[in-house]
């Protein structure tokens, strides 16, 4: 069974400039998560959806932060414009339904290096 | 924040037991204790979730007391392959999103 895949990996960016993270769930996953994971601190929930419908974006930053699920597969992350502070780890995540009851799978994450 | 409390940091010698506390004294009676470890510059993986009863699968054992207030997880025989960052985590009802803590850092020594 393929993963969830997310690309590109790596990206630098300057700040003010615009960046986008792409990602494809496991095949079935209604459920998408993403979050964003600064060095030495666990993940924070950015946003889920359930299919592609938003279940929670509390803590999306929607001024320069947005994210879609278009046809309920996969979907992207936007910033713009980009701020020194956004340098992090964004992984992608999955699951079969919600948090509460399946557990997530994860992507490699894009490392992304705001300078 | 997160609802865990977990040691920041712990050492164990390859080929013995791991055992990883948690502490999450407010959890609620249809909470899941979910447990994850992030191995250097990968995405967290899954390792074993419970609700009230010990479990067990083939990565790991989970040990939930009977208040429900703590658990433990084991690794039986660790290997240097298991040096990781290990989250416990509480699913919050009603959101049922995840709220990562620091997690406990694992060391396994040769």
């Amino acid at each position: 069974e393929a993963g969830v895949a997310q690309s590109p990996r790596y990206k630098i960016i300057e700040k003010r400039q615009s960046v986008a993270f792409w990602c494809n769930p496991i095949s079935g996953h209604a459920t998408l998560y993403w979050y964003q994971q600064i060095l030495g601190q666990g993940p924070k929930l950015l946003i889920q959806f359930q299919n592609n419908g938003v279940v929670d974006d509390s803590q999306l930053p929607k001024d320069r932060f947005s994210a879609e699920r278009l046809k309920g597969v996969d979907s992207t992350l936007k910033i713009q414009p980009a701020k020194l502070e956004d340098s992090a780890v964004y992984l992608c995540a999955s699951s079969f339904g919600l948090a509460g009851t399946y557990e997530q799978y994860f992507g490699p994450g894009t490392r992304l290096t705001v300078t | 924040d997160a609802k865990t409390t977990q040691p920041p940091s712990m050492d164990c010698a390859e080929g013995r037991a791991a055992n990883l506390p948690c502490n999450h004294s407010t959890i609620s009676g249809n909470e899941y204790v979910y447990w994850y470890r992030q191995i250097h510059s990968q995405g967290p993986q899954y390792i074993i979730h419970g609700l009230k009863n010990n479990e067990t699968n083939e990565m790991a054992s989970l040990i939930i007391t009977e208040d429900r207030k703590s658990s433990t997880l084991i690794l039986p025989h660790a290997t240097l392959r298991d040096t990781a960052v290990y989250y416990c985590i509480v699913s919050t009802s009603g959101t049922y999103k995840y709220i990562f803590g620091t997690g406990t850092r694992l060391k396994v020594l040769a």
